[in-house]
């Protein structure tokens, strides 16, 4: 079975601009959780999506948005990007409503200049 | 107080050592718990998951849960240098608006052959 897929795999971009990152599944999962790990600030959970609907989300301002589209593919956006963004984004993937047990992907390494 | 606390290392092992990992959180609603893998420039990689108290055994890998004292463990066994790497533990409340998982910062591993 094929594992978490995120697209694209480092993207760079500057200030102001805006990203949209995409990640994909382990077929079958419906929950979608999006990370930020930073070197200062380790692991920080972002949002989590379940059949669509945004079920949880974490203290990032909110300029960090996203959604999940009904194959269970998830998005997340980032408007006005500041230096501070840059970081690896992780996406983690689960079968069950309770998301517990999280596969990530590789993960999208955002570098803003 | 953070919620999750974590020995950052480094540990640095000789080959064929035991290894100990530990995790300490302040959240009494945390019921399941897991241990990730993380080598340099990859996503996590879920390696062990445990619900509520007691001890898991996978291979060389043991975890170990004290919700009585908050407290979780890792060994690793017999340690390999392909076992150099990052360690994370996470942890992770039942339904409602806990569908996230919370992160120590990680303890960098390394086995020396």
């Amino acid at each position: 079975k094929a594992g978490v897929t995120q697209t694209p795999r480092y993207l760079i971009k500057t200030r102001g601009q805006q990203v949209t990152l995409s990640c994909s599944p382990i077929s079958g999962h419906r929950s979608v959780s999006w990370y930020q790990q930073t070197p200062g600030q380790g692991l920080q959970f972002l949002f989590e999506y379940f059949s669509e609907t945004q079920r949880n989300k974490g203290n990032f301002p909110g300029r960090f948005s996203g959604r999940q589209f009904s194959n269970s593919r998830s998005e997340m956006n980032v408007s006005t990007l500041e230096l501070g963004d840059s970081a690896l984004y992780l996406c983690a993937s689960s079968y069950g409503p309770d998301g517990n047990e999280q596969f990530f992907g590789p993960g999208t390494r955002l570098t803003v200049l | 107080q953070k919620e999750v606390e974590q020995d950052p290392g480094p540990l640095s092992v000789p080959e064929g050592a035991i290894v100990s990992l530990n995790c300490t959180y302040s959240n009494s609603a945390f019921q399941y718990f897991m241990w990730y893998r993380q080598y340099s420039r990859k996503g996590p990689e879920l390696l062990m998951y445990t619900y509520s108290s007691g001890n898991k055994e996978d291979g060389r890998f043991t975890a170990q849960v004290d919700k009585s004292s908050k407290y979780i463990s890792l060994f690793i066994r017999d340690s390999q240098p392909s076992d150099s790497a990052t360690y994370l533990c996470a942890m992770s409340g039942v339904g409602g608006s806990n569908y996230k998982l919370t992160f120590g910062k990680g303890t960098l591993l390394t086995v020396n052959p």
